[in-house]
């Protein structure tokens, strides 16, 4: 049973650029979090989606927006980069009601 | 804003003392959960409380959600350098969303 995937690993961008992460929930799961995880930082929460809609946003510019798919499988879309993006982007899964998330590996994001 | 603070920020002890990290927030959680991530890794659960009182233990590991269930805490019993890591706990509000506290940075030195 595959946990939670997030792709790409690593990536590099430069500023005002714009970049889409990915990430495939952990089977049975319908609910997935975003969260950007700034270095020597905890977890921040960025929004997340249930049946193809955002249910709950955090404290983030709409620079950040997301999908997701049929599958529960979602994106984290970031335009117009800025340094301060730079950070560690988590997905977690979760079934809906329920009290625990299981979190990918993240995406390590580098804005030059 | 909910808020969670945990203390300490830095732990360095030697292999097999013993140590407790703090949780403490002003706010009431549904569930309190206790991660340990290693570096450039996602957040790997440990633990979930969910009544207030509850105390858990998983191996050396003791966890116990306060009577409010406002904080909570984690105590590590004889440390081993295995137990380098961080320590983030996060507190649940309604619609399954998780507030983080900064984090413990731990090293058991041998």
């Amino acid at each position: 049973d595959a946990g939670v995937t997030q792709s790409p690993t690593h990536l590099i961008k430069t500023r005002g650029q714009q970049v889409t992460l990915r990430c495939s929930p952990k089977s049975g799961h319908d609910t997935v979090s975003w969260y950007q995880q700034a270095l020597g930082q905890g977890p921040q929460f960025i929004f997340q989606y249930y049946e193809e809609e955002e249910r709950q946003r955090g404290n983030f510019p709409d620079r950040f927006s997301g999908h997701q798919f049929p599958n529960y499988s979602s994106e984290l879309n970031v335009n117009a980069l800025l340094l301060g993006d730079s950070a560690l982007y988590l997905c977690a899964s979760s079934s809906i009601g329920g009290e625990t998330q299981y979190f990918g590996p993240g995406t390590r994001l580098l804005v030059l | 804003t909910q808020l969670l603070e945990q203390s300490p920020q830095f732990l360095s002890i030697q292999e097999g003392e013993n140590l407790t990290v703090y949780c403490n927030s002003s706010s009431v959680f549904s569930s309190l959960q206790w991660y340990r991530q290693e570096p450039g890794e996602g957040p790997v659960l440990l633990v979930t409380v969910v009544t207030g009182g509850e105390v858990k233990k998983l191996k050396r590991l003791t966890f116990q959600f306060g009577d409010a269930r406002k904080d909570s805490s984690l105590h590590i019993t004889a440390a081993q350098t295995g137990d380098t890591g961080l320590y983030l706990c996060a507190g649940e509000t309604s619609g399954s969303r998780l507030t983080f506290g900064e984090g413990t940075q731990l090293t058991v030195n041998p």
